[in-house]
């Protein structure tokens, strides 16, 4: 079975600085995605990157880069140069290669932006 | 190009009473998934459905839940005889395809509450 282990409930980031979100996984699939998502206090959830396990290079998408460490299985989010915006809650989660209805997502980080 | 409408936002409910939840895809999109998220925790999925067909409703409870995807028309999430404990947010998501690297579309939840 898969899951998704974030340890960080909570963080506080000062504005403009670069901000790491933990994210470990187990699945016993080859092939398989990793995702982040941001949910807002407004509660929509948001699409921020993509992983693939068999993708060599890390995933970047604007100021979002994944750390991918596939012995280690894990996949944290970085954050660069952090805005006030950036405070939501952020979800880890992955899907095995068959399906995305199989997404399994983990606990969640609660990020605070301080100005 | 409107993304995945939500209706109701809010739904308050008394205990007993049906709960009636809907969700039009994005236009183009012919996969839906219903996720259930408790406060505090992440995504749990429930069902994922293909018009006028359930493709996997392993995560939806047997009893008073039901879900359809029809021709014509949105995406219904029926809970009937509604308790205290379906008090969550229900989070409806659509995508083109089905498949590891297809990432979710979300629309912005219905917030059920039972009195």
């Amino acid at each position: 079975a898969q899951k998704i282990t974030q340890t960080q409930p909570g963080m506080f980031v000062q504005e403009k600085e670069a901000v790491t979100l933990d994210c470990t996984y187990d699945t016993s699939d080859q092939s398989y995605g990793l995702f982040w998502y941001k949910q807002p206090s407004s509660g929509e959830m948001i699409f921020l990157i993509y992983q693939g396990s068999y993708d060599e290079q890390n995933a970047t998408e604007g100021r979002y880069s994944l750390n991918f460490q596939k012995a280690r299985k894990s996949a944290n989010l970085v954050i660069s140069a952090s805005q006030l915006g950036d405070s939501a809650m952020y979800f880890c989660a992955t899907t095995p290669y068959s399906s995305a209805s199989k997404i399994i997502f983990g606990s969640g980080t609660r990020l605070s932006i301080r100005p | 190009n409107a993304g995945v409408m939500q209706n109701p936002r809010h739904l308050v409910r008394r205990r007993g009473q049906e709960a009636r939840l809907r969700c039009s895809p994005m236009k183009g999109h012919s996969h839906v998934y219903w996720y259930r998220q408790l406060p505090e925790e992440g995504l749990k999925f429930m069902v994922y459905l293909q018009k006028e067909n359930i493709i996997d409703e392993s995560g939806m409870p047997k009893e008073r839940f039901s879900a359809e995807f029809p021709k014509e028309g949105p995406s219904i999430l029926r809970i009937q005889q509604v308790v205290r404990g379906d008090s969550a947010a229900y989070f409806c998501a659509s995508s083109p395809r089905d498949g590891t690297n297809e990432k979710l579309f979300f629309g912005s939840g219905t917030q059920l509450s039972v009195l």
